[in-house]
């Protein structure tokens, strides 16, 4: 079983739709990232988190840390947010490497 | 502009030939990482160097080698060893002094193996 877990895998939402990804992890942890990949395999760090909420623009990211659970939201989907979006999570103890989730694609389609 | 470059972008390479990436920073990182990803799976690190001239295994090192001769350079050689080469390979960077861990990432090249 990965220590990282995301739901869904795959999700196509139609443009203006509020989005939710989550993310479940299995381990003590000192931080929480999401991160964005674009089409071509570049990847960007959209939030990190130890606890609480962020917010920046049209997303949110959440994090509880009791039931080791976190969400990605996207409200006013657009289709220029379509990639694959990414948990990570930095392990108690585990020095400074990260473990990943397999990801969530988004496609927003008009 | 501050960043990382990985080159080139797409590789070809016939089966039993060593390769090597390259990955460049420029924002005085301490950390670098290689990383490596198939379809369906996460990011699999494959080796990180906290400082000059030391590095570690990751989880799936087997069939490949680093150096970290420079602060802004590690150099990934996949050889011949490596029995599933064909993938995405990425690679970060990070302040090793973060507690957060936040990782910059290059744009990746992709290897294919024939």
């Amino acid at each position: 079983k990965n220590e990282v877990e995301q739901s869904p895998q795959n999700l196509t939402a139609q443009e203006g739709e509020f989005i939710t990804i989550n993310c479940s992890y299995s381990v003590g942890i000192s931080a929480l990232h999401w991160l964005q990949q674009h089409p071509g395999g570049g990847i960007v760090s959209l939030f990190m988190l130890s606890s609480g909420k962020k917010k920046h623009g049209r997303l949110i990211a959440t994090i509880n840390i009791q039931e080791k659970h976190s969400s990605l939201h996207i409200t006013a989907s657009h289709p220029r947010d379509s990639a694959v979006y990414i948990c990570a999570v930095k392990v108690t103890g585990g020095g400074n490497k990260l473990t990943f989730g397999t990801g969530t694609q988004l496609k927003v389609e008009l | 502009d501050g960043g990382i470059t990985q080159s080139p972008k797409y590789l070809f390479r016939k089966e039993g030939q060593n390769v090597t990436l390259s990955c460049e920073q420029n924002l005085n990182h301490d950390a670098m990482y290689w990383y490596r990803q198939d379809p369906g799976q996460g990011l699999r690190l494959i080796y990180y160097s906290q400082i000059v001239n030391d590095f570690q295994k990751g989880d799936i090192a087997e069939g490949y080698s680093v150096s970290r001769e420079k602060k802004e350079s590690f150099p990934l050689t996949v050889t011949s060893a490596q029995k599933n080469p064909t993938a995405f390979y990425l690679c970060a960077s990070s302040n090793r002094q973060s507690s957060y861990n936040e990782q910059f990432f290059g744009p990746g090249t992709r290897l294919t193996v024939l």
